[in-house]
């Protein structure tokens, strides 16, 4: 079944590079979101795009998408210390279910 | 409330007794996700009710876990025997529109099984 799966895993930056995640899916889409997680809590929705936008713009959020290579890259610039947490891409199945990969855990350090 | 409402926020049960959580999703939403997230792993999707439709049990480890949704609001996911390996946090999401609208998420049950 449809299943995003993160790279890196991990990932450790200093405060103002930029971090780049990626995502890859197994099967067509309408659309991907990315989801936040910071430990210990729920997710939170950052960003959806669609299988017609090759890019969109969240504050410092940059997120890509080819569905030719059913990949998806989500690229936070000028990282703070607050971006410390995991990400997660979010491909839908057909039926709408939704299955999380592994995520990617990123550390700024200040 | 404005969004989605868990509880417990945490349980504590001794091996072998039946626990159960419960979801509240924000009014309307007419799909509601069950995923569990072991220490330090990615999301294990569980379950998904969608609307009327038969829900998506694919995800269930095993028959010990079963849930419901009542009335298409509140549900409960009900762990019987409990077994360490149980031992997680458990958390629910509700959205408008499945497969296109944002996920909103609780908090998260954690429980521990002694």
């Amino acid at each position: 079944s449809q299943q995003g799966e993160e790279d890196p895993q991990a990932l450790s930056i200093q405060e103002g590079e930029n971090a780049t995640m990626n995502c890859s899916y197994k099967t067509s889409i309408n659309n991907l979101q990315w989801y936040r997680q910071n430990s210990g809590r729920g997710l939170v929705h950052l960003i959806l795009i669609r299988s017609n936008e090759r890019e969109k713009h969240s504050g410092r959020l940059r997120v890509t998408l080819d569905t030719s290579k059913k990949s998806s890259s989500l690229l936070i610039t000028a990282s703070r210390a607050a971006d410390t947490a995991s990400y997660f891409c979010a491909p839908p199945g057909n039926t709408g279910k939704l299955i999380f990969g592994q995520g990617t855990t990123l550390q700024v350090k200040p | 409330g404005a969004g989605v409402s868990q509880s417990p926020s945490n349980k504590v049960t001794e091996k072998g007794k039946d626990v159960e959580l419960r979801c509240d999703p924000i009014s309307g939403h007419t799909a509601l996700y069950w995923y569990r997230q072991s220490l330090g792993q990615g999301l294990e999707f569980l379950i998904y009710f969608q609307g009327n439709s038969a829900p998506d049990k694919s995800g269930l480890p095993s028959d010990r876990f079963s849930a419901e949704r009542t009335g298409g609001s509140v549900s409960t996911l009900t762990i019987q025997r409990t077994q360490q390996e149980d031992s997680a946090v458990y958390l629910c999401a509700s959205t408008i529109v499945p497969g296109t609208g944002e996920l909103f998420f609780g908090e998260g049950s954690r429980l521990t099984v002694l």
